[in-house]
């Protein structure tokens, strides 16, 4: 069964600075790969998703971008962070069935 | 994304009772999955539901997708402590398409 690493589990970043969150996966190979946020007590948002490598696609514009340049390898960058960028990052794979599985999360809180 | 209409919003119920949540749509899912999320955890699939009518337990956990397809219920029997969290429901309307997810029940139980 596949395996999903995020990391880091917490980051506090000043507003303006880069970011680069990293999920990899293992157990499977050419997964569909997701980025969800979450606000705090609040539902999944969908930021981006890649059915292969080098193909993103984006839900809703923002401060964020994303990027696979391997099979099981999914960045979530920002050039300059903004206040509203804090919140739980979660990446999740499906491994071709309706299902997808969550990475254990990101908690970025932006100073 | 769309949503999909989960209530309640949040629960706060004593040990050893009954919890009951449900999801609800204007649009048919082919396939309704549960996912429960602890705090600071990515969301775990809980159960997953693939046919129209189907009810579907796991443990203390019964799932059921609705007849018309829009909708999908959880329950919780004989709830304990280790039950906080946050539940979710998700959809697919076919293969290829992304989840869909509620807003998410937020479940608080006291000893």
């Amino acid at each position: 069964s596949q395996t999903i690493h995020q990391w880091p589990a917490t980051l506090v970043q000043p507003v303006g600075s880069p970011l680069s969150l990293e999920c990899t996966v293992e157990g499977t190979s050419n997964p569909n790969l997701y980025w969800y946020r979450q606000a705090a007590g609040r539902g999944l948002q969908l930021l981006f998703y890649s059915v292969g490598i080098g193909q993103i696609s984006s839900e809703v514009p923002q401060n964020l971008s994303a990027s696979r340049p391997q099979d099981r390898q999914f960045i979530l960058s920002s050039k300059k962070l903004l206040l509203s960028d804090s919140g739980f990052y979660l990446c999740a794979c499906g491994t071709g069935g309706p299902e997808a599985f969550f990475g254990q999360g990101t908690r970025l809180t932006v100073v | 994304g769309q949503q999909l209409n989960q209530s309640p919003q949040s629960m706060f119920i004593q040990e050893g009772e009954d919890v009951s949540m449900n999801c609800t749509s204007s649009s048919i899912f082919n396939t309704w999955l549960w996912y429960k999320q602890d705090p600071g955890e990515g969301p775990v699939l809980l159960i997953a539901l693939y046919k129209a009518g189907e009810l579907t337990s796991n443990g203390r956990l019964t799932a059921q997708f609705g007849i018309t397809r829009k909708d999908s219920f959880l329950n919780i029997s004989a709830s304990i402590p280790s039950d906080v969290g946050i539940y979710f429901c998700a959809g697919r309307r076919n293969a290829g398409n992304m989840l869909t997810f509620g807003g998410g029940t937020r479940l608080m139980v006291k000893p």
